[in-house]
């Protein structure tokens, strides 16, 4: 059965600092990735996604995200962070072959300090 | 193109009793899949509706239900609530289904007292 961990439910950055969201996941079959992000009292945005080809996925806002199979991980990242970004990120998987459904991670909450 | 609607936005309501919430996906959109988020258990996949047809559903009890109109919008009812269903549930659609880019409306709050 497909799982999603995203280590740390809070992370904390000031402003122009290195942004790392970690997820990992388990899965069967190739999965399909994606990174969602929550501003407050709003619906998720998809900040990008993974389906197959290369395992450097570039999405909206600077973020990016590296596909790496043998450590099950699909680690979210900023090279500098902004005020804007501050919000909560969720990994989810997806199993396409197997026909299941989507699994969201528990979340985390990202903060940033000027 | 307006995005998703979900309608209404707080809703409060006692135990036993049942309520429908209400989600309008983007023109054009016919998958359309409803999530609970709570604090303790974040987010959870409820069911998605595909051209009328429920095509997946996760763990929820029977309490939860819902349906697809041919217009593609849906409605979601949650019967005999109990004070574990407070949570905030959000509505997403896209083109064919869960594998693309979900477009999530802003949710329905709902409060069981």
């Amino acid at each position: 059965a497909q799982s999603v961990t995203q280590l740390g439910s809070h992370v904390s950055v000031s402003e122009g600092a290195l942004v790392l969201l970690r997820c990992n996941y388990s899965s069967s079959v190739p999965p399909y990735l994606f990174w969602y992000v929550q501003y407050p009292n709003q619906g998720l945005q998809l900040l990008l996604k993974y389906t197959t080809g290369a395992t450097l996925v570039k999405g909206i806002n600077g973020f990016e995200a590296e596909f790496k199979k043998s450590e099950t991980s699909f680690h979210l990242t900023k090279p500098s962070a902004h005020m804007s970004d501050a919000a909560e990120y969720f990994c989810a998987v997806s199993e396409p072959q197997a026909g299941t459904a989507l699994i969201f991670g528990k979340g985390t909450t990202l903060s940033v300090s000027s | 193109k307006a995005g998703v609607t979900q309608t209404p936005r707080y809703l409060i309501k006692t135990r036993g009793q049942q309520v429908t919430l209400s989600c309008s996906p983007i023109s054009g959109h016919r998958s359309v899949s409803w999530y609970q988020q709570t604090p303790g258990q974040g987010l959870q996949f409820l069911f998605e509706y595909f051209s009328e047809t429920q095509r997946n559903k996760g763990n929820f009890p029977g309490r939860f239900s819902g349906r697809q109109f041919s217009n593609s919008r849906s409605e979601m009812n949650v019967s005999t609530l109990e004070l574990g269903d407070s949570a905030l549930y959000l509505c997403a659609s896209s083109l064919q289904g869960l594998d693309e880019k979900l477009f999530f409306g802003s949710g329905t709050q709902l409060s069981v007292l």
